[in-house]
C-alpha cells in the first residue's frame, strides 16, 4: 500500500532558526513527489515537484530535496509569514500508475518573532 | 496562473438535503479531483475524473457522486447529506501529462451539515 508519513506533526521555531521537515514514503514506483503549503481555512498552495533521487528545488527560504525513500523541506532563516501547514504528496507510478496523489497528514510550522 | 474556483467558501445544509459543490478550472486540465480534509485524517480522495464523463472512485466514495459534463467543470454531489459529511471539501485539477503532474487546488468549501 502506498504511504506517506510526515514528521514532526508540529514544529515551533524562532525567527531565523533554520530546520527541516521530513516526508518518508513507500510507493510502488514514483512519478513525482510534491510539496504544498496550506494556510488555515484555505486550499493547499503548490510549492515544488521532485521527480528523481538527487533532485533539489529552491524557492526563497525553502529548499526541497529527494532521496529514494524520503524528501526534506529545508527552511532557512524562517520568518513568521512562513507559518503554515506543509503537506507532502506522492504520485505512484510503475505498472498501473495513477493520476491520484497520496498525501501525508502534514507538518504544522509555527515561526515566532 | 492556474485558477481553480469553488462555488462557495461556506455552506450550511440540513440533514437529508441534496447538496451540490461546484468546481471550475481555467487551464484546460485533463484531471480533476475532489478531496475532503478533516483534522487528524489529512486529505482523502473522494472521486477523480480523467476526462469528460469519466470518473473513478477514490478512497471514500460512499455517500457521494460526481458529474463532469464539460472539461472545465467537476461537480460533487451529496445525495442525502449527513452530519458525518461536515468537512472541508477541496477541488483540484492537474494537466495529466507524463511530467507536470502537480495538482492545483481551489480555496475550499467548508460544509456544515446540521
Amino acid at each position: 500500500e502506498d504511504q506517506v508519513t510526515q514528521s514532526p506533526e508540529a514544529l515551533r521555531l524562532q525567527e531565523g532558526e533554520s530546520s527541516s521537515l521530513n516526508c518518508s514514503y513507500t510507493v510502488s514506483g514514483l512519478r513525482g513527489l510534491f510539496w504544498y503549503r496550506q494556510d488555515p481555512g484555505k486550499g493547499p498552495e503548490f510549492l515544488f515537484t521532485l521527480y528523481s533521487a538527487g533532485e533539489e528545488k529552491e524557492k526563497e527560504r525553502l529548499k526541497a530535496t529527494l532521496t529514494k525513500k524520503e524528501s526534506f523541506l529545508h527552511i532557512t532563516a524562517p520568518k513568521p509569514e512562513d507559518s503554515a501547514t506543509y503537506l507532502c504528496a506522492v504520485q505512484p507510478g510503475g505498472q498501473g500508475g495513477s493520476e491520484k496523489l497520496v498525501f501525508g497528514k502534514g507538518t504544522k510550522l509555527t515561526v515566532n518573532p | 496562473d492556474v485558477k481553480v474556483t469553488q462555488s462557495s467558501r461556506y455552506l450550511v445544509k440540513r440533514t437529508g438535503e441534496k447538496v451540490f459543490l461546484e468546481c471550475v478550472q481555467d487551464m484546460d486540465h485533463e484531471n480533476m479531483f475532489w478531496y475532503r480534509q478533516d483534522p487528524g485524517l489529512g486529505l482523502r480522495l473522494i472521486y477523480f475524473s480523467y476526462d469528460v464523463k469519466m470518473k473513478e472512485k477514490g478512497d471514500i466514495p460512499e455517500g457521494y457522486s460526481v458529474s463532469r459534463e464539460k472539461k472545465e467543470r467537476f461537480s460533487l454531489i451529496l445525495e442525502s447529506a449527513s452530519t458525518n459529511q461536515t468537512s472541508m471539501y477541496l477541488c483540484a485539477s492537474s494537466l495529466g501529462a507524463l511530467m507536470n503532474t502537480e495538482a492545483f487546488f481551489g480555496q475550499g468549501t467548508r460544509l456544515t451539515v446540521v
